[in-house]
């Protein structure tokens, strides 16, 4: 069955250290996003993808950054990582153009920097 | 003023009972309307769209009400399965921003035996 997998699902880091979260889908969707969740916060756009090499910065995009090199992956890059970046980080993905487009949403990464 | 605003609860109700959450939103030109349902500590999932003319799933009912900028979601006879945090979500307006939801922080819903 088609799915999208979030890895790792949880990690522990430093302040300072650069932290790769991983996103892949296998709907072959054009649309790909990623949001975190806080408390008090819902979840907020960081980054998103409109297709191969397309990348846009979300709400909350300081700190992070993505590349599109293939239709399956957009990855989650944070430079240095900063104690505000503890969160539960959320990949999604949409097939089209539609704003009625059901968001599909991975299983989420909780991140954790000390 | 947040985009989304939402009562954040805890609503505590008993089996059977009929529960409703409003939601309101800033940006009178947002194109498309969901609530989302969040088990906890896992990923929000579509419970349904909603729809200017008022839509309905089951036991569950959505309104648009465009004039005053809120949406509303009405769940009748709650079940305990029904217990988990219900997301507002609003996508802004057209051109090239399709996709791009904007969240209420969550209305968590406990349904108890």
């Amino acid at each position: 069955d088609a799915e999208i997998t979030q890895s790792p699902r949880h990690k522990i880091t430093e302040t300072g250290r650069q932290v790769t979260l991983a996103c892949h889908q296998t709907w072959n969707h054009n649309n790909m996003f990623w949001y975190r969740q806080d408390l008090g916060h819902g979840l907020r756009l960081i980054h998103y993808s409109y297709g191969v090499q397309d990348t846009n910065k979300g709400e909350v995009s300081d700190g992070y950054s993505v590349s599109r090199s293939n239709t399956e992956d957009l990855p989650l890059t944070l430079e240095s990582a900063a104690s505000s970046q503890t969160s539960v980080y959320f990949c999604a993905s949409t097939p089209g153009q539609g704003h009625t487009d059901t968001q599909y949403f991975g299983p989420g990464t909780r991140l954790t920097v000390l | 003023r947040k985009e989304v605003e939402q009562d954040p609860g805890p609503f505590n109700v008993p089996e059977g009972a009929t529960v409703a959450f409003n939601c309101t939103y800033s940006n009178s030109a947002s194109q498309s309307f969901f609530w989302y349902r969040q088990d906890c500590r896992k990923e929000p999932k579509l419970l349904m769209s909603v729809y200017s003319s008022g839509n309905e799933d089951g036991r569950f009912t959505a309104q648009l009400n465009r004039a005053s900028q809120y949406i509303s979601l009405l769940i009748r006879d709650s079940k305990l399965s029904d217990s988990a945090t219900y997301l507002c979500v609003v996508t802004p307006e057209g051109g090239t921003s399709y996709g791009k939801l904007t969240f209420g922080q969550g209305t968590i819903l406990t349904v108890h035996p």
